[in-house]
C-alpha cells in the first residue's frame, strides 16, 4: 500500500470548516483514500473514503485531486468534539482488511 | 448491536505473567484484527483474521499468540508478558470485501506490565 503524508498538526476555529491535507503521490490506480478519526483514547472510527470521485456523507466531506496525488478531508462546520487525531490511509479495496496500516496522522485541535 | 466489545479495559501484569485480551463482534463480521497503540505513534497491527480457522500475522506479532474459532471471537494471548508489551490494544473488524469496507474498533484494553 501506498503511503501517505500529513501535517502533524492543525488548529481550526470552531464553527469554521476545517481542511485536512494528506499527500499520497505514490499511489496506484486501485487505492482508495481512506480517513478515520481517534478521539482522545478511544477507538478509531470511519470517516469516509473514496476512490477518484469527491465523496460526502453525514461526517464529512473527501475532495481528491484529479491526479489522485493528493486528497483534502473537509469538516464543513468543526466543533469541539472533532478535536482528535485524523489517519489519512491509501489501500487496494477488497484487500485484506488486516492490513490496514495507520501512521502518526494529524492531530486537529478545534478552538473556541 | 453492541459492536466490538474488549474486555478487560485495564489490566496490570508482572512481568513473565500470561493473559488473554478478549474481543467479540455480533455483527457478523468476517474479519477482525489486533491493533497496539503507544505513546505518540499511530496503531500498529499485531494479528488478523480473515474468517473463522484463518489467521496470520501483522506488523508487530512477536510475543502474542492467536486463534479464530468462531466468527465472533478473536482473542489475543500474551504467552509472557514483558514491559515493552505495555500499550493500549484495539480490536477491530469489518465486513468482507465490499462496498462497506470499513473498520469497527472496540473502545481498547489498556496494559500495562511492570
Amino acid at each position: 500500500d501506498a503511503k501517505t503524508t500529513q501535517p502533524p498538526s492543525m488548529d481550526c476555529a470552531e464553527g469554521r470548516a476545517a481542511n485536512l491535507p494528506c499527500n499520497h503521490s505514490t499511489i496506484s490506480g486501485n487505492e482508495y483514500v481512506y480517513w478515520y478519526r481517534q478521539i482522545h483514547s478511544q477507538g478509531p472510527q470511519y470517516i469516509i473514503h473514496g476512490l477518484k470521485n469527491n465523496e460526502t456523507n453525514e461526517m464529512a466531506s473527501l475532495i481528491i485531486t484529479e491526479d489522485r496525488k493528493s486528497s483534502t478531508l473537509i469538516l464543513p462546520h468543526a466543533t469541539l468534539r472533532d478535536t482528535a487525531v485524523y489517519y489519512c490511509i491509501v489501500r487496494v479495496f477488497g484487500g485484506s482488511q488486516g492490513n490496514l496500516i495507520f501512521g502518526k496522522g494529524t492531530k486537529l485541535s478545534v478552538k473556541p | 448491536n453492541a459492536g466490538v466489545t474488549q474486555t478487560p479495559k485495564f489490566q496490570v501484569l508482572k512481568t513473565g505473567q500470561s493473559m488473554t485480551l478478549q474481543c467479540a463482534q455480533d455483527m457478523n463480521h468476517e474479519y477482525m484484527s489486533w491493533y497496539r497503540q503507544d505513546p505518540g505513534m499511530g496503531l500498529r497491527l499485531i494479528h488478523y483474521s480473515v474468517g473463522a480457522g484463518i489467521t496470520d500475522q501483522g506488523e508487530v506479532p512477536n510475543g502474542y499468540n492467536v486463534s479464530r474459532s468462531t466468527t465472533e471471537d478473536f482473542p489475543l494471548r500474551l504467552l509472557s508478558a514483558a514491559p515493552s508489551q505495555t500499550s493500549v490494544y484495539f480490536c477491530a473488524s469489518s465486513y468482507g470485501q465490499g462496498a462497506d469496507e470499513k473498520l469497527f474498533f472496540g473502545s481498547g484494553t489498556q496494559l500495562s506490565v511492570l
